[in-house]
This record gives structure tokens, C-alpha cells and sequence, in this order.
């Protein structure tokens, strides 16, 4: 079945980056598109990106631009969020998804909560 | 702010039917098919209930049907149960970005 397994809760500090994993198993790995998106407590989600396994070509939402990377590695499967310059607003719970068919997000990691504090 | 609009709050008793809007514009609900619907119950991932508009996933009951009406999407539940008590967010896009909404509660009384 297909699983998204997310890395481990981050502390950070302001200014520091942190950069989540994605490992992906059940099916072809560059088959489809790994979207990134976050939730702050408490409020609603937040689409971040997505970057293509098979191209490399990633999609970022403005809000993000020159702030985010998104990469992959294909031969462990897995898929990376990096994002730089931290302040207290990027506390979050950070999720990966898989689409289904063009921007459905049908499977989900567990998510990631990064805690940015001082 | 979101650039798709939800009400913040439904209700309903076990068993009635609710309906949640969700209004975007010409530009992306009413410019495509690519409506999505996603339940979250606290502390877990969101799930997806409905896609391109009017669809379900394998193993998503038929008594959650989506809709749409020009700029506005819609997503009914029929035969309220406690475990719909949960969030729920629409999606959409335009051009290249995926856009979301600010998500409503439903609370089953």
C-alpha cells in the first residue's frame, strides 16, 4: 500500500533552517508528484509547493519563493522540504502528500511539527 | 485570508444532511474541474472525501457528494454521523497554484 513515512519533530532557532523527509513506498516513486504543504496550530492549511520525482522540476507558492527548496533523492525514495530563514510564524505542522491524479492529494505522511523558538 | 472562502462553522443533528460552500472565482472554481474536498480530525493528517468536483475515492461512503455552481463548489454530507464531526477544507487551482480554503468545522449536536 502506498505510505508516506515523514522524519522526526524539529526545534529551531530564528533564523535557522530545517529540512524535512519524505520516504515513499507502494508504487513508482517518479510516477507522481510529492505536494508540500503546512499548518500552523490551530488554523488552516497552507499549499507550500511540489516537486516532480522524475524531472526535478518543483512548483512553489509565491508566499515561499527564494525560501524554499524542494528536492528529491530517487534512489531511497524520498523526498525533501528545506526552508531557510525561520521565525516564529513557520511553527507548523508539516505535511507531504502525493497526488492522485492532476492536484488531488491522496496520500498523506503523518505530518512534521517544527517548533521555531528562541 | 484565503483565496477561497468557506464559513468558518456547520452544524447538524445525526442523521439531517449539511451542505458547506466554498467560493472562489472564474479563475479557478468556476474556471476548472479540479475541485477537491478534505476531511481532518484533530491531530491527523487531512483525508480526501471528494476530487475533481464531483468524485469519490475507493472506500469514501456515498453519503458525502460534491457540486458545483459557477464560482462556488459545494460539499453535502447526508445522514449525519458523530464521526463527521470533524474539519474540512476544499481546494482548487489557478494556474500553476493550489489554492485552499480556510476550512469549516462541522459539529454534529
Amino acid at each position: 500500500q502506498v505510505q508516506l513515512v515523514q522524519s522526526g519533530a524539529e526545534v529551531k532557532r530564528p533564523g535557522a533552517s530545517v529540512r524535512v523527509s519524505c520516504k515513499a513506498s507502494g508504487y513508482s516513486f517518479t510516477s507522481y508528484e510529492i505536494y508540500w504543504l503546512r499548518q500552523a496550530p490551530g488554523q488552516g492549511l497552507e499549499w507550500m509547493g511540489w516537486v516532480n520525482p522524475n524531472t526535478g522540476n518543483t512548483g512553489y507558492a509565491e508566499k515561499f519563493q527564494g525560501r524554499v527548496t524542494m528536492t528529491r533523492d530517487n534512489s531511497i525514495r524520498t523526498a525533501y522540504m528545506e526552508l531557510s530563514r525561520l521565525s516564529s510564524e513557520d511553527t507548523a505542522t508539516y505535511y507531504c502528500a502525493r497526488n492522485y491524479g492532476y492536484n488531488e492529494l491522496q496520500f498523506w505522511g503523518q505530518g512534521t511539527l517544527v517548533t521555531v523558538s528562541s | 485570508q484565503s483565496a477561497l472562502t468557506q464559513p468558518a462553522s456547520v452544524s447538524g443533528s445525526p442523521g439531517q444532511s449539511i451542505t458547506i460552500s466554498c467560493t472562489g472565482t472564474n479563475s479557478d472554481i468556476g474556471g476548472n474541474d479540479y475541485v477537491s474536498w478534505y476531511q481532518q480530525h484533530p491531530g491527523k493528517a487531512p483525508k480526501l472525501i471528494i476530487y475533481e468536483v464531483t468524485n469519490r475515492p475507493s472506500g469514501v461512503p456515498n453519503r458525502f457528494s460534491g457540486s458545483k455552481s459557477g464560482n462556488t463548489a459545494s460539499l453535502t454530507i447526508s445522514g449525519l454521523q458523530a464521526d463527521d464531526e470533524a474539519d474540512y477544507f476544499c481546494s482548487s487551482s489557478r494556474s500553476s497554484t493550489l489554492l485552499i480554503g480556510g476550512g469549516t468545522k462541522l459539529s454534529v449536536l
